[in-house]
């Protein structure tokens, strides 16, 4: 089994709609991290969370809300999808301390199509 | 000036061959750096880090000049295998965990 795991891998919705997007980990790793990647704009960082009480905003969360469900668990949810959400989702983790803090481990990424 | 910034290629290059890419970064507090390999419609996966006296894995050797503030990846004999997207990322000042991915160069080695 992957160390991180999205659900679904592929979802295509209409606009309005609510999307869940799920991550688990079994790293046991504290960090947890939502990227959005797009053609010709690289990734950039939704939401992040150091720890289960602890959720920070990224470069790009409008639009977007996150739950710490558990160490192992942290959900992306767009609660009306809009079709400039359109992207590929990638959940991460990371360790802590100076090194493995900056290191990511990612998923394998979730598409999402809103049409 | 954006944050991170490298060139996006495509770079094309005969196998055996040895290429360079360059990044940028523009926030002098920036601590640690890394290139991060992405093959195509698959997740980023660490390539190596970077230290301040330049580093060595292999056929990968990077190098960091703080003092201009860019960051090198150098491949030697290249193989059809490295055929990917390579992600320069900084870390946000001194932030930790906080990374800044550039968009990435594509590299494709041809047989």
């Amino acid at each position: 089994d992957a160390d991180v795991t999205q659900t679904p891998r592929n979802r295509i919705t209409k606009t309005g709609k609510r999307i869940m997007l799920e991550c688990s980990q079994t790293k046991g790793h504290d960090r947890m991290y939502w990227y959005r990647q797009d053609p010709g704009l690289g990734l950039r960082l939704i939401y992040y969370s150091f720890d289960v009480k602890d959720i920070n905003k990224g470069e790009i969360s409008d639009g977007y809300s996150v739950s710490r469900q558990a160490q192992a668990k942290f959900s992306l949810s767009l609660e009306s999808a809009i079709p400039n959400q359109t992207a590929l989702y990638f959940c991460a983790t990371s360790d802590t301390g100076f090194s493995g803090a900056n290191v990511l481990t990612f998923g394998a990424g979730s598409r999402l199509t809103v049409l | 000036r954006k944050e991170v910034e490298q060139d996006p290629g495509p770079f094309n290059v005969p196998e055996g061959a040895t290429v360079a890419f360059n990044c940028t970064y523009s926030n002098s507090a920036s601590q640690s750096f890394f290139w991060y390999r992405q093959d195509c419609r698959k997740e980023p996966k660490l390539l190596m880090s970077v230290y301040s006296s330049g580093n060595e894995d292999g056929r990968f050797t990077a190098q960091l000049n703080r003092a201009s503030q860019y960051i090198s990846l150098l491949i030697r004999d290249s193989k059809l295998s490295d055929s990917a997207t390579y992600l320069c990322v900084v870390t946000h000042g001194g932030s930790q965990g906080n990374l800044i991915f550039g968009k990435g160069t594509k590299l494709s080695v041809k047989p």
